[in-house]
């Protein structure tokens, strides 16, 4: 089946630091969207993407699609402990299908 | 708040059993999903539904099956378990119908951790 191509696959960072991650993908998506999954827990929606070249905040995240519909990144700016955890891409053409990246473990040195 | 519970957060089973997982919505959505996560290889579809009594193989269903009898609930199933099946299992739901963000976003449930033994 199809995937995502996310990276980077694992990240070690000092807290205070910003962060960056992108998915790339063949084909084209009518939605990007960013979830991020404490450990132990299911996937939580962080940001959605609905249009090309879309550019959207949310706190200290922000997120773009990218023009060709094809690519997306996530950047996270003064990172905290509390930003730990796995986070995945997901591309959906509708309701039925999300085509999720292979996600990035982010880790945070205090 | 949308709620979707999965009905164990570990699950220890031996191989050849036959395991239920469960998975209930409380917000009358139409699809459901089920995923199985494997670090390196992200989130992979297993089976969905997009109605009651309906379901469709995702990208890996073989050593699976589902029902969905009642809207709220999506079952999957694991006929003879395998040592290959051990994992975290993710139920999800999405509302479907006419597209607005708010009916394609996913909701997933916490988790269910199998291991195989």
């Amino acid at each position: 089946g199809q995937q995502l191509n996310q990276s980077p696959q694992s990240m070690f960072i000092q807290e205070g630091e910003d962060v960056s991650m992108n998915c790339t993908s063949s084909s084209i998506f009518n939605t990007w969207l960013w979830y991020k999954q404490d450990p132990g827990e299911g996937p939580v929606l962080l940001i959605a993407l609905y249009k090309a070249g879309e550019l959207t905040s949310n706190g200290r995240l922000t997120a773009q699609f990218g023009i060709t519909r094809k690519d997306s990144f996530l950047n996270i700016s003064a990172s905290i402990p509390s930003d730990v955890g796995i986070y995945f891409c997901a591309g959906q053409r509708g309701a039925q299908k999300l085509v999720f990246g292979q996600g990035t473990r982010l880790t945070i040195n205090p | 708040d949308v709620k979707v519970t999965q009905s164990s957060r570990y699950l220890v089973k031996r191989t050849g059993e036959k395991v239920f997982l469960e998975c209930v919505q409380d917000m009358d959505h139409e699809n459901m999903f089920w995923y199985r996560q494997d670090p390196g290889l992200g989130l992979r579809l297993i089976y969905f539904s997009y109605d009651v009594k309906m379901k469709e193989k995702g990208d890996i269903p073989e050593g699976y099956s589902v029902s969905r009898e009642k809207k709220e609930r999506f079952s999957l199933i694991l006929e003879s378990a395998s040592t290959n099946q051990t994992s975290m299992y993710l139920c999800a739901s999405i509302a479907g119908g006419l597209w607005t963000p708010m009916n394609t976003e996913a909701f997933f449930g916490q988790g269910t951790r199998l291991t195989v033994v």
